[in-house]
């Protein structure tokens, strides 16, 4: 059974940076064609695809977040974290890490188990 | 980039009625289009993969339908744990990225 947990501080202020963990169980990071993605969801509002981490440390980002991004693997702790840097109240959100399954086709990802999701406001 | 749009935002039906669910591509992603339920307070729950496929426990009321550019997710007899909010992604596009639509709200009439 796959499950994923994120964790981090629950407020920042604007213009700090954001550094979030995903601690997951049941699958490795180093299975060929896994990954473990990061989206966000904004109190009331749609889901946002951030950032994604593949087994062999290929990352892909989005772009329009892209210079603020950065995601990195622990695969011996089975962690993923993500920084996201310059934060503004905007980024206020429910951050999601998730699994990526091996199945999917090459380069492209969905999700197939989520995290629990760890609310972040941004306010001064 | 690749706009995604669902239609209608909000969705009035009967429990035990059949419920179509659309959602459009600004272009072509081909069927790499998943679905996916969330209840309220719970995390995003993938339904459908492939345009097609349902995930691994997803009952058979749930269907998806569609390529290039047109989707349908539809649920053929609504049960109570079915009203939530949901949401299409594509996976189709260079440099690949994820993008989702900004989801429809299943509601009960």
């Amino acid at each position: 059974q796959i499950t994923l947990k994120e964790s981090g501080p629950a407020l920042v202020k604007p213009t700090q940076t954001l550094t979030l963990t995903c601690t997951f169980s049941g699958f490795s990071l180093s299975t060929v064609g896994v990954g473990v993605g990061w989206i966000r969801q904004p109190p009331g509002k749609a889901l946002e695809w951030l950032a994604l981490i593949y087994w062999d440390d290929d990352k892909r980002y989005s772009p329009s977040l892209r210079s603020r991004l950065t995601v990195t693997k622990d695969t011996s702790k089975n962690q993923v974290v993500l920084v996201m840097t310059n934060m503004d109240p905007v980024d206020t959100a429910t951050y999601y890490c998730a699994h990526r399954p091996p199945s999917a086709p090459s380069l492209k990802y969905y999700f197939d188990s989520w995290g629990q999701g760890t609310l972040v406001t941004v306010s001064s | 980039e690749i706009v995604m749009t669902q239609i209608p935002a909000t969705l009035s039906v009967s429990p035990g009625e059949r419920a179509t669910l659309s959602c459009r591509a600004s272009q072509s992603v081909g069927s790499n289009l998943a679905w996916y339920q969330q209840r309220p307070g719970q995390s995003p729950r993938l339904l459908i993969y492939g345009a097609s496929t349902r995930a691994t426990g997803i009952p058979g009321r749930f269907s998806g339908s569609g390529s290039g550019t047109q989707f349908t997710l539809t649920i053929s007899s609504l049960q109570s744990e079915d009203f939530a909010v949901y949401y299409c992604q594509q996976y189709n596009n260079w440099p690949p990225e994820a993008s989702f639509g900004q989801g429809t709200k299943l509601e009960i009439k």
